[in-house]
């Protein structure tokens, strides 16, 4: 696969569920972000890694979001006890090096929706 | 945290024309700004990078203009095509080497 890859493309959870979504980046890609996009606005910084650290995780919402990229290329994006406000894309993105002047490579999100 | 701002929702217009999307950023000028097309139900992919000392870039029939006096970044499509329909996101890195903080985007409609 040559691009970022996001699964599930659609998830529906009830209020109070946990959800894992996951993110292949592309091979070598050192920087991995997570955007938040709701209807109709632009993507939102959530956080972001540089191989397997985490280095900024200013954006998350809550003590209820976490992401984690252990070996240093997938990662996940986990939220516990959903609420209708966490309904969004999730967006994962992968840079080649340090992100700075560098373009970002996004994979196709993954629809969430809290009912 | 900055702020950027892409005026105009929706943006119609006419096949062959130049389509001119603008966004306007608050406070002091980033190091670069980039352009990225959105479609329906996909992720973002770039276009373009403009850094603060360039004052245009062009990419085939792109071109996007930095006027840091203004605060301006200005994104045309010349000649357009139905298939140039599309948000097109500005994004700016936040503060020094920070990520990038988007634009709400703006949709363009290339009319036949």
């Amino acid at each position: 696969g040559a691009g970022v890859s996001q699964s599930p493309r659609y998830k529906v959870a009830k209020r109070g569920q946990d959800v894992a979504l996951r993110c292949d980046p592309i091979s070598g890609h050192v920087s991995l972000f997570w955007y938040q996009q709701a209807l109709g606005q632009g993507p939102e910084f959530l956080t972001y890694f540089q191989n397997e650290a985490q280095l900024d995780k200013s954006g998350l919402p809550s003590d209820r979001f976490f992401a984690e990229r252990p070996e240093g290329s997938v990662s996940t994006l986990k939220i516990q006890r959903t609420q209708q406000e966490d309904s969004a894309v999730y967006l994962c993105a992968s840079s080649l090096a340090d992100y700075t002047y560098n373009e970002q490579f996004f994979g196709p999100g993954t629809r969430l929706t809290v009912l | 945290s900055q702020k950027i701002e892409q005026n105009s929702e929706a943006l119609n217009i006419q096949e062959g024309k130049t389509a001119t999307l603008t966004c306007n950023y608050t406070n002091y000028s980033p190091a670069y700004l980039q352009w990225y097309r959105q479609d329906p139900g996909r992720g973002p992919v770039f276009l373009l990078l403009i850094r603060e000392n360039e004052k245009e870039k062009r990419k085939e029939r792109l071109k996007v203009t930095f006027d840091t006096t203004l605060k301006q970044s200005l994104f045309h499509i010349t000649a357009s095509q139905p298939a140039d329909s599309a948000t097109y996101l500005c994004a700016r890195p936040n503060s020094g080497n920070t990520p990038l903080v988007f634009g709400k985007g703006t949709r363009l409609s290339v009319i036949a």
